[in-house]
């Protein structure tokens, strides 16, 4: 068990460039999740899959985000068309469904910078 | 729609202080119930989870929480804190066999030798 690993850890960008970024859960979780977190505040949900199924999206992802997970095992977030209200760390979090109930396990972040 | 609030944004204690964090959240169902922490400069780690059963709930490195349905609360306590407990204190809830965390704004704990 090596832990969820995020990539890359960091990102600075220009305002209206496209970031895309990695999430590998711990093998054989089946459940991935996305959040954000902005200074001061708790991480907020994004969006979740089951295997490659994405389940649900918040309405905090707006049409510029997508994330995929083709093979139900890593995961990527694609933001087309930065804006600096980007900027945040984009938080992956992983789980087993099945016993006990699920405990979502986070990776490290990967930290966007919207200049 | 579900919410938790945490009480306190920044706290200061002395080594050996006790320590009690509110939670409370906002849900009429099933909840689960759980409280993160942030060490400085590592990644959210679970310090326990409440899903049914006995209310209190113990967890790693000593801490614990009280889950009171009556007062839709979950306060996170520790009787003797050390300095190694400084970091950043989350709480989360979920609802039935729903798994998006729902998280408060975290606590600040900063504890002084």
């Amino acid at each position: 068990d090596t832990g969820v690993s995020q990539d890359p850890r960091h990102k600075i960008t220009k305002r209206g460039q496209n970031v895309t970024f990695r999430c590998d859960p711990i093998s054989e979780h089946n459940r991935l999740y996305w959040y954000r977190q902005t200074l001061g505040q708790g991480p907020e949900f994004l969006t979740y899959f089951q295997n490659e199924a994405q389940l649900e999206k918040s309405r905090l992802l707006s049409d510029r985000f997508s994330a995929e997970r083709p093979k139900g095992s890593f995961s990527t977030l694609e933001i087309q068309r930065t804006e600096q209200g980007d900027s945040a760390m984009y938080l992956c979090a992983s789980s087993f469904r099945g016993r006990p109930q699920d405990t979502q396990y986070f990776g490290p972040g990967t930290r966007l910078t919207v200049l | 729609a579900q919410s938790v609030s945490q009480h306190n944004h920044h706290v200061i204690l002395s080594e050996a202080a006790s320590l009690e964090l509110g939670c409370n959240y906002s849900y009429g169902g099933t909840v689960n119930l759980f409280w993160y922490v942030q060490y400085p400069g590592q990644h959210l780690q679970l310090l326990l989870k409440y899903f049914s059963g006995d209310p209190l709930v113990k967890g790693i490195k000593g801490f614990e929480a009280e889950f009171i349905k009556s007062k839709f609360s979950f306060n996170l306590r520790k009787p003797s804190v050390q300095w190694s407990d400084t970091a950043e204190y989350f709480c989360a809830s979920s609802s039935g066999g729903y798994n998006k965390l729902i998280f408060g704004a975290g606590t600040r704990l900063a504890v002084h030798p």
